[in-house]
């Protein structure tokens, strides 16, 4: 069975630094890209990262971009998200993703952790 | 970047009503859309793949079509558990991997 467990959100004060985790099993972490995806309080999904399966290549929308690091090892089966200069948009619920296509960036998603919230807020 | 436009945003419908979304593409996504359904707290769950493939386990009342430009969700005869909130997405391009700004569908 898959399953991605996220940790590290908690309340941070803007301008500050968190580090999120997403620890991965039931599938062959290293064959597939990983993704990270966002949800904002009453707010759509907005997605922030994304990275390749040997961490090569990396993608981040623009509103992180700068600011947010992703990055993984494989030997753990863990996904990272290092986040910095924290603003206030950036509070949301943070979902770690799993592409359905292993090997690919592009792809849609088909298993999603439960989330971990992230309150930037003095 | 491809912006990703659905409608309506809500969308108010009876048990048994045959239920269609609209998703639309600032350019062309060929047929990379996915269609997510998601309830209060919950993760988004993945209905819909490649525009018009059904994903394993999800009922086949949902269907999806369309490529290019515009897309369509349908739920054939809409069912107590369905009132949710739906969302597209297009992976189609590097630049974001795109989501449409949601259609909720409550209980009329």
């Amino acid at each position: 069975e898959v399953q991605l467990v996220e940790s590290g959100g908690g309340l941070v004060q803007p301008g500050g630094s968190l580090r999120l985790s997403c620890s991965a099993s039931g599938f062959t972490f290293i064959n597939y890209a990983m993704h990270w995806v966002r949800q904002a309080p009453g707010k759509g999904l907005e997605y922030v990262s994304a990275i390749s399966i040997n961490g090569g290549s990396t993608y981040y929308a623009d509103s992180v971009k700068g600011r947010f690091t992703i990055s993984r090892d494989n030997s753990k089966n863990t996904l990272y998200l290092q986040m910095s200069s924290l603003r206030a948009e950036d509070t949301a619920v943070y979902y770690c993703v799993k592409p359905r296509i292993f090997g690919v960036v592009l792809s849609s998603f088909d298993f999603w952790g439960q989330g971990t919230l992230v309150t930037v807020s003095s | 970047d491809i912006q990703m436009t659905q409608s309506p945003s809500t969308l108010s419908a009876s048990v048994g009503d045959r239920v269609t979304i609209t998703c639309r593409a600032s350019q062309s996504i060929r047929s990379w859309l996915a269609w997510y359904q998601q309830k209060p707290g919950k993760a988004p769950n993945l209905l819909i793949y490649d525009g018009s493939s059904l994903e394993s386990g999800v009922p086949s009342r949902f269907s999806g079509s369309g490529s290019g430009t515009e897309f369509t969700l349908t739920i054939s005869s809409l069912q107590p558990e369905d009132f949710a909130t739906y969302y597209c997405q297009q992976y189609n391009s590097y630049s974001r991997l795109t989501f449409g700004g949601g259609t909720k569908v409550e209980i009329k």
